[in-house]
């Protein structure tokens, strides 16, 4: 079974440019999240979609920090401007709606450097 | 809200000690509980989970952890470690009556075994 897949894998930018994350979940896995995770710290989480419809997006900086998941499959993410502080790697996980508990399976994510 | 505290942030062991990596969270409710580990280069991978029943839980590679109620702690065991074990532990709380089942994460546990 194929896992979350998760591009690019790098990305370095200067602040204030733009920059776009993709993910696609595991086949059939309806839940689809976004986590920002800063060096030294656990996982945050930015935005939760089931299906194509936002189910948390409580903390997710939304004056710069976009996402979307059009078809309810692949999903991005998107920061402009982006600032020092979005120096992160960026992490895409789903999970099979219905299973319990709904355990959540985590792509490779993407290392964002901002300059 | 949830919290999730990991005391330990870097532990280092020689081959075939024991190991026990500390989780308190503050939730007053039903949790389902994780243990996620980060192995050099890869990808967040799911070690355990606790929903329910017995507190004592098993996972894959020898670990186990044991849900204390009472102490609000889900402690992650292994009574022998090996090189191979070298990776980042993040211990995980997700509240039952979070409709979102946002994850909440530890600040993570950097275990460096020695050969």
């Amino acid at each position: 079974e194929a896992g979350v897949a998760q591009s690019p894998r790098y990305k370095i930018i200067e602040k204030r440019q733009s920059v776009a994350f993709w993910c696609n979940p595991i086949s059939g896995h309806a839940t689809l999240y976004w986590y920002q995770q800063i060096l030294g710290q656990g996982p945050k989480l930015l935005i939760q979609f089931q299906n194509n419809g936002v189910v948390d997006d409580s903390q997710l900086p939304k004056d710069r920090f976009s996402a979307e998941r059009l078809k309810g499959v692949d999903s991005t993410l998107k920061i402009q401007p982006a600032k020092l502080e979005d120096s992160a790697v960026y992490l895409c996980a789903s999970s099979l709606v219905g299973s319990f508990p709904e355990t959540q399976y985590f792509g490779p994510g993407t290392r964002l450097l901002v300059l | 809200a949830q919290s999730v505290s990991q005391h330990n942030h870097h532990v280092i062991l020689s081959e075939a000690a024991s190991l026990e990596l500390g989780c308190n969270y503050s939730y007053g409710g039903t949790v389902n509980l994780f243990w996620y580990v980060q192995y050099p280069g890869q990808h967040l991978q799911l070690l355990l989970k606790y929903f329910s029943g017995d507190p004592l839980v098993k996972g894959i590679k020898g670990f186990e952890a044991e849900f204390i109620k009472s102490k609000f702690s889900f402690n992650l065991r292994k009574p022998s470690v090996q090189w191979s074990d070298t990776a980042e532990y993040f211990c995980a709380v997700n509240a039952e009556n979070n409709a979102g089942n946002m994850l909440t994460f530890g600040g993570g546990t950097r275990l460096m075994v020695k050969p």
